[in-house]
This record gives C-alpha cells, structure tokens and sequence, in this order.
C-alpha cells in the first residue's frame, strides 16, 4: 500500500454549502489526484497536481477546486455543493516512474 | 465523450473457467492501458498493465492483450476463483500527458 488516507471517509451535507475534503499520502509521490465515481460514468479525473502549488483541471473541473501546499497533502473544495456533486471522491497518486496508480479508500459525500 | 469504453457492465462465470473482459478506446494517442480491480468499499488496485509497443502481457493467471489497429484491449483471468469477483476499470494514458482515462467498469461475477 501507498499509504493513502482521505477524510472525511462519509459526509453529508446541504446545497450551498463548501465542502473540503482531504487526501494524504506518505510516499512523497510527485502526483496526486482527485476522482470522482458515479454509476454509467466510472472514474472521471476532476483535478491533478504534478507538484507543490502545480495543478491542472481534468475532464470535470467545473465547480471544484484543489490546493497542494505540500507534498504530502491535496485538498479538494467543493465551492458550493450541489446534489450532482453526490459521488464517491477518489484520491491517487503516483510518483511518475511508472504509470501505476495508488488509490485511496475513497469519500463517500451526500449533497442534500 | 468517454475516450475508454467497456460496454460490458457485469459479466458471470463459473469457477475455473476463462473470464474476458474487453476494453476500447478511440484516442490514437494513448500508448500505456491498466487494468484496476476494485472491492466494494475500497479503492481500486493496480492489476496488469501493457505498453503500446508490445501486444500481450502476462502475470500468473492474468493476460493482457492489445490490438492497436482495433483499439481494443482484454484482460483474460485463467482459471477464474471466487475472490477475482470485483469490478474491473481499464484505462488509459499517453506518455505526453499526465491524465489517465478510465473506462465505466464490468462487474465480474465468478461463480463457485
């Protein structure tokens, strides 16, 4: 294992609301991502980082936004949480040696 | 558009036998694919992998096949046991970028 936690692991919240969720690794891996999963649709890239305070947007951007102060931290913020932002979040990394990613256990979010 | 397809969400199959899973893409310019396997509640994991270049590779009961010209990729589990019961996500990536794309999974379902 790549020592990858998220938290929160589940949370519930209201539309209109910001939501933070975090991802922290130990293997000093050069890029991190941030997935979302939904049914008919898979794993979709939101965002990435190739480095501290380097990111990039993926296919679905809109709405989120990350930071990465750290090597070891990446952090994804939902501005404003709408119900189709309801997913289960994803964070990966890889150190770029290999295409191999490492996967956290995931976020389960609920926007009410 | 989804560039990684898998248009085969669940598949069933006795214990013992063959699985295949079967993965396309419509983008030329990917040249690395993954195969990950993922457990309800957990992250997926790295499985298999192959490189453009090559058209099959193998690791223990797990066979990866290419077909460029086709676009098509498969993953075969020979024998298939109980516990490869998971979701199967194929994805990928080209070397110029840092995104990876992921089909929308089959669910394989090995019977005892």
């Amino acid at each position: 294992d790549a020592g990858i936690t998220q938290s929160p692991r589940h949370k519930v919240t209201e539309t209109g609301t910001p939501v933070t969720l975090r991802c922290h690794q130990t293997e000093n891996h050069r890029y991190m991502y941030w997935y979302r999963q939904d049914p008919g649709h898979g794993l979709r890239l939101i965002h990435y980082s190739y480095g501290v305070k380097d990111t990039d947007k993926g296919e679905v951007s809109d709405g989120y936004s990350v930071s990465r102060s750290k090597t070891e931290d990446f952090l994804l913020t939902l501005e404003s949480a709408t119900s189709s932002q309801t997913s289960v979040y994803f964070c990966a990394t890889t150190d770029g040696s290999s295409y191999e990613q490492y996967f956290g256990p995931g976020t389960r979010l609920t926007v009410t | 558009d989804q560039q990684v397809k898998q248009n085969s969400p669940s598949l069933s199959v006795q214990e013992g036998r063959i699985s295949i899973l079967n993965c396309d893409y419509t983008n030329s310019m990917f040249d690395y694919f993954l195969w990950y396997k993922k457990y309800p509640a957990e992250g997926p994991t790295f499985l298999i992998s192959i490189s453009s270049i090559k058209d099959k590779n193998e690791d223990g009961r797990f066979t990866v096949f290419l077909n460029k010209s086709a676009k098509h990729l498969s993953l075969h589990i020979v024998p298939s046991q109980p516990g490869d019961s998971a979701v199967y996500f194929c994805a990928a990536s080209a070397r110029t970028g840092n995104q990876f794309y992921f089909g929308t999974g089959t669910s394989l379902t090995v019977i005892p």
